[in-house]
């Protein structure tokens, strides 16, 4: 069981907009510790898709974006398309842990 | 071509011990902290361990603490890490990743990671 909860799964149809959230709590998020997404899929390594709660690395579509309110966190991508299926992670750090800290994964399906 | 590639992995008894090497071309990983991070097949991500840019403060998750060691080897460009006293829960595909240096613990180049296996 993760520290930081994220959807098993969500879904949409192409060009759809799904959210994506991540809870966790006043060690890790709420603490004001960065909160970063990441996209992984089936037998590749991930890649940063989200940094520090809203930045978008270069070369990340801005159909993504993300924010943070109090003790969670959400990811949006907008304009769905076959490409954003996947495992999308979350990930921060927590104070009581002494660790980083990842989300348990949310698995996206566009329909 | 700005890469980090995984290497050492392999099947081990429990007990055993393994090292795994993480090769860095095309940057140089002396300006960063750099991570562990393992997965096992069909399963989250989970944090591992990481280590300062000069190899002089270095942090572990509390189930490898005493058993993991990671290293680095800046002049070689070559982060290790060194698992000894390995349990079949160690059975994972481990990464290793980049820090990004916006100093938020962000991870933004990974590995292609390497299956350890740990069976009698």
């Amino acid at each position: 069981q993760s520290v930081l909860t994220q959807p098993p799964s969500v879904s949409g149809a192409p060009g759809q907009r799904v959210i994506i959230s991540c809870t966790g709590s006043s060690s890790n998020i709420g603490a004001a510790y960065g909160v970063h997404w990441y996209h992984q899929l089936p037998g590749a390594a991930p890649t940063l898709l989200i940094h520090d709660n809203t930045e978008r690395p270069s070369g990340v579509p801005d159909r993504f974006s993300a924010s943070k309110s109090g003790t969670s966190a959400s990811l949006a991508i907008t304009g769905l398309q076959s490409d954003d299926e996947g495992y999308y992670y979350c990930h921060s750090y927590d104070s009581s842990l002494s660790a980083s800290i990842f989300g348990g994964g949310t698995k996206v399906t566009v329909l | 071509e700005v890469q980090l590639v995984e290497t050492g992995g392999g099947i081990v008894q429990p007990g055993g011990s393994l090292r795994l090497s993480c090769v860095a071309s095309g940057f140089t990983i002396a300006g960063r902290w750099m991570h562990w991070v393992r997965q096992v097949p069909g399963k989250g991500l989970v944090w591992v361990s990481r280590i300062m840019s000069d190899g002089t403060w270095k942090d572990d998750a509390a189930f490898v603490k005493g058993r993991f060691t990671i290293s680095r080897d800046n002049a070689k460009n070559i982060l290790y890490l060194q698992m000894n006293s390995l349990s079949v829960e160690d059975t994972a595909v481990y990464y290793c990743a980049r820090e990004a240096p916006t100093g938020g613990e962000a991870l933004d180049l990974w590995g292609q990671g390497t299956l350890v296996t740990v069976s009698s």
